[in-house]
């Protein structure tokens, strides 16, 4: 059964800081992992689609890598924001319809 | 576009009553999935469906109710709402299967007293 975990719980930094977030899984079949954020009372927002054949994407301020073999994506944000403070979500998607999600790491980035 | 749209937004129900939560989307989307999330488990799948008039269980589907009539609503019924139901419900939906973008409904906040 895929497991999703996600390192750290929760992180706490200076506004300007460059960081990383960790996603690790115990499958390496997958289709796809995607990267969500999530503010508090609302839905998801998806901010980078990796495909299992792809190595990373990047989106403005954030670059997500994954390396299938291991198990392991990143999530970096450069130069961070006040309004980068959210919960941030990685899923992996197996077969077909199933994504399985990590359970978040809330971010603050303090001003 | 309005994307995937959620109703109600809130609902607090008695133990035992049933309910219905209401999803669509616009986008022509052939896949649509509900998700619940619960504190410190994550989103887990409950229903999916990958085409009107087909639909299949995910990882926790007992209580719950689905069909799908048009490629457009994606309904999910509650049919005897018990406290353990309590939860934030997400409707997903997806252009096509395994490699493609799920996008997110706002969500339902259930609580069941």
């Amino acid at each position: 059964k895929q497991e999703v975990t996600q390192i750290p719980a929760a992180l706490s930094v200076p506004e300007g800081e460059n960081l990383v977030l960790n996603c690790s899984f115990t499958d390496s079949a997958i289709y796809n992992l995607q990267w969500f954020r999530q503010d508090p009372g609302k839905g998801l927002t998806s901010l980078l689609l990796i495909q299992s054949s792809q190595r990373e994407q990047t989106s403005g301020r954030l670059n997500a890598s994954l390396d299938k073999s291991s198990g392991r994506s990143t999530l970096y944000i450069a130069a961070s924001q006040p309004g980068d403070s959210a919960t941030y979500l990685c899923a992996v998607k197996g077969g077909f319809q199933k994504l399985v999600f990590g359970t978040g790491t809330r971010l603050l980035v303090s001003p | 576009n309005a994307g995937v749209t959620q109703t109600p937004k809130f609902q607090v129900l008695k133990t035992g009553q049933s309910m219905t939560l209401q999803c669509a989307q616009d986008m022509n989307h052939e896949y649509m999935s509900w998700y619940r999330q619960d504190p410190g488990m994550g989103l887990r799948l409950i229903h999916y469906s990958v085409g009107a008039g087909i639909t299949d269980q995910g990882e926790v589907p007992n209580g719950y109710n689905v069909s799908r009539s048009t490629t457009e609503d994606f309904p999910l019924r509650l049919l005897s709402a018990a406290p353990s139901q309590t939860s934030v419900y997400f409707c997903a939906s997806s252009p096509g299967p395994s490699s493609y973008e799920q996008y997110f409904g706002p969500g339902t906040r259930l609580t069941v007293t």
